[in-house]
């Protein structure tokens, strides 16, 4: 079964410093795709980054980056320069070849 | 394309009623995904349709629920007899292809007192 875990219920940042977000996954799968969501405070869930596994260059986006650790199953998301709009909740996840399996969340705070 | 709309946003309903949410999706994805969402809690998968074929469905799912989308369009997801524990956030979300991003909605708060 496809499982992700998020081991940080809670991580806070500085703003304009960097922050890293942990996950790791389980699949029995070859061919599979990661994603990290945020959630902002009552508002909806969007896309911050996402990876395919074949492919071995992490992706970025911006201030978002991710460290795919694929031997390992490790998926963190690397923030920089941090700033106030980034406190939100988020979300990692797996997807084989249908459903989005997601973790239970990792709460960011950012201080000014 | 406004992005996908859930509807109501809010319901709040007394333990034993049926209850019903609609979703469209954005028009030309073909995947659509229902999650429950608690408090503090990731969203945890209910079901899948790829145009009009549910091809998943959660052990979540108990025999209270049921969801439809007929035609691949807009998708229903209906909870009957109601129970205080399902109260929860539902999230609709929609995607054109596998592994492509999935856009969510705004989700539809339940509250069963």
């Amino acid at each position: 079964a496809q499982t992700v875990t998020q081991s940080q219920p809670e991580m806070s940042v500085q703003e304009a410093e960097t922050v890293t977000l942990s996950c790791t996954y389980d699949t029995s799968e070859s061919d599979y795709y990661l994603f990290w969501y945020k959630q902002p405070p009552s508002r909806q869930m969007i896309l911050v980054i996402r990876q395919e596994a074949y492919k071995q260059q992490n992706a970025t986006e911006n201030r978002f980056s991710v460290n795919f650790q694929k031997a390992a199953k490790s998926f963190s998301l690397k923030i920089s320069d941090s700033q106030l709009g980034d406190a939100a909740m988020y979300f990692c996840a797996s997807q084989n070849t249908d459903k989005l399996i997601f973790g239970t969340g990792t709460r960011l705070q950012v201080f000014p | 394309d406004t992005g996908v709309s859930q509807d109501p946003r809010h319901k709040i309903t007394k333990r034993g009623q049926n209850v019903t949410f609609r979703c469209d999706p954005i028009s030309e994805h073909n995947r659509l995904y229902w999650y429950r969402q608690t408090l503090g809690q990731g969203p945890e998968f209910l079901t899948y349709f790829q145009n009009e074929a549910q091809l998943e469905k959660s052990r979540l799912l108990s025999d209270r629920f049921s969801a439809e989308r007929p035609k691949g369009s807009f998708s229903t997801l209906e909870i009957q007899r109601t129970e205080q524990g399902d109260s929860a956030m539902y999230l609709c979300a929609s995607s054109l292809i596998q592994g492509a991003e999935a856009f969510f909605g705004q989700g539809t708060r339940l509250t069963v007192v």
